[in-house]
């Protein structure tokens, strides 16, 4: 099946700091990319939709500000953390639909995840 | 709003048992019906899904029927191994189509 990988799989920075964090589709093209944020026994909770192209779509109380979404090309989305603060320690999980348009799509296939650690 | 609840777990089987994880959903509409699974140290996968009412999901032994009368998609499997130890997600597809609502997982744990 198709692959996504995400970069890095694990950091931890110290408080104040901005950390980039990277999802590629490894064999396939994805003008739409999701991120997610997973705490620890909770659900994946939808953050914002990243379209190539265009700006990203932010859910319902997610700061726009603080989760920057860049959809370089048609295979890279990056999610940067900016001034992270200890709250923002979490599980980032992204994922990318295949085939078009998105409305459409048939699955999602999803990046391993990065644990992000604020100290 | 659109929301999946799942049965709490951990869910701790000996080998060949029943397993049975419980999701019920509240949505407008038929939405499409997912199960996703995480293995220790991997990305979610795609277990099995339905799309309409009634329909039968099945892969690797699990199933899943969509059953619109009960906003249900329950997973079984009538003989769990060690390798089915992981976290299960049951998800839908949102109102607009474009992404998926997670229930909040549960963990199985199979032992030998």
């Amino acid at each position: 099946g198709a692959v996504v990988s995400q970069h890095p799989s694990r950091v931890i920075c110290k408080s104040g700091t901005s950390v980039k964090i990277e999802c590629r589709s490894l064999d396939f093209q994805a003008t739409t990319m999701f991120w997610y944020r997973q705490f620890p026994k909770q659900s994946l909770m939808l953050m914002a939709t990243s379209n190539e192209g265009s700006k990203a779509t932010y859910e319902q109380g997610v700061e726009k500000d603080k989760f920057l979404i860049n959809h370089a090309s048609l295979t890279l989305s990056t999610l940067t953390v900016t001034s992270a603060h200890p709250e923002d320690s979490s599980f980032y999980i992204c994922s990318a639909p295949i085939g078009s348009p998105v409305s459409s799509y048939n699955e999602q296939f999803f990046g391993p995840g990065t644990r992000l650690t604020v100290l | 709003g659109n929301s999946v609840t799942q049965m709490e777990g951990p869910v701790t089987l000996s080998e060949e048992a029943f397993l049975t994880i419980n999701c019920t959903y509240t949505a407008t509409g038929y939405p499409s019906l997912f199960w996703y699974v995480q293995y220790p140290g991997e990305g979610l996968q795609l277990l099995l899904k339905a799309t309409k009412a009634d329909d039968k999901g099945s892969n690797k032994g699990f199933e899943a029927t969509y059953r619109k009368e009960t906003t249900s998609f329950h997973l079984e499997k009538g003989s769990v191994q060690v390798s089915d130890s992981a976290v299960y997600f049951c998800a839908l597809l949102n109102q607009a189509g474009t992404a998926l609502i997670f229930g909040k997982g549960t963990t199985l744990s199979v032992s030998s």
